[in-house]
């Protein structure tokens, strides 16, 4: 595709429920990250993939929160049992080999009520 | 750890109005430097960097140098329009990692 494309672009979840936040990369891509955006601040990293290997989850704040990328491209982020102070704006990232730059997608806004 | 530090908005300005963005940064490596800007309803983009020290990066009028001896990444333009309204982000990455670290962000509104 023409960039990195994530779904949905807002949800609403009640409390307790679980999510599942797509992230489509540029098409070979072999680095993806998922950041996190509070409101009125920058992104805060989450996870990191080199393909499908996960070498960094150091930044997921709970064991509620769980990414994956099975086959090195479309990647999946599951958060357990939501509460509201996940409410934030989820960002996803993409980059080639190499590549000293992120393309960021639209992310996906989380309402928790 | 590795942090970034960049001045608080909003920053109102009229158009042709010089801006500077202030940012300074901590790392324990050589890291390289971002300036990333978001425009309302738009996603993260990469506006400049600059990878080693006395590095100077640009793009659309846009200026920020690498300095090292200050831990600074300042972002400067001349004349500001009001298209360049936005939330600008400073970022680092240590070297060899993609992982980016963001300062807090800074709103810039230009006025006509």
């Amino acid at each position: 595709g023409a960039g990195v494309s994530q779904s949905p672009r807002y949800k609403v979840a009640k409390r307790g429920q679980d999510v599942a936040l797509r992230c489509d990369p540029i098409s070979g891509h072999v680095s993806l990250f998922w950041y996190q955006q509070a409101l009125g601040q920058g992104p805060e990293f989450l996870t990191y993939f080199q393909n499908e290997a996960q070498l960094d989850k150091s930044g997921l704040p709970s064991d509620r929160f769980f990414a994956e990328r099975p086959e090195g491209s479309v990647s999946t982020l599951k958060i357990q049992r939501t509460q509201q102070e996940d409410s934030a704006v989820y960002l996803c990232a993409s980059s080639p080999p190499w590549a000293e730059r992120a393309f960021f997608g639209q992310g996906t806004r989380l309402t928790v009520v | 750890g590795d942090s970034v530090t960049q001045m608080e908005g909003p920053v109102t300005l009229s158009e042709e109005a010089f801006l500077t963005i202030n940012c300074t940064y901590t790392a324990t490596g050589y890291p390289s430097l971002f300036w990333y800007v978001q425009y309302p309803g738009e996603g993260l983009q990469l506006l400049l960097k600059a990878t080693k020290a006395d590095d100077k990066g640009s793009n659309k009028g846009f200026e920020a140098t690498y300095r090292k001896e200050t831990t600074s990444f300042h972002l400067e333009k001349g004349s500001v329009q009001v298209s360049d309204s936005a939330v600008y982000f400073c970022a680092l990455s240590e070297e060899g990692y993609n992982k980016l670290i963001f300062g807090a962000g800074t709103r810039l509104a230009v006025h006509p």
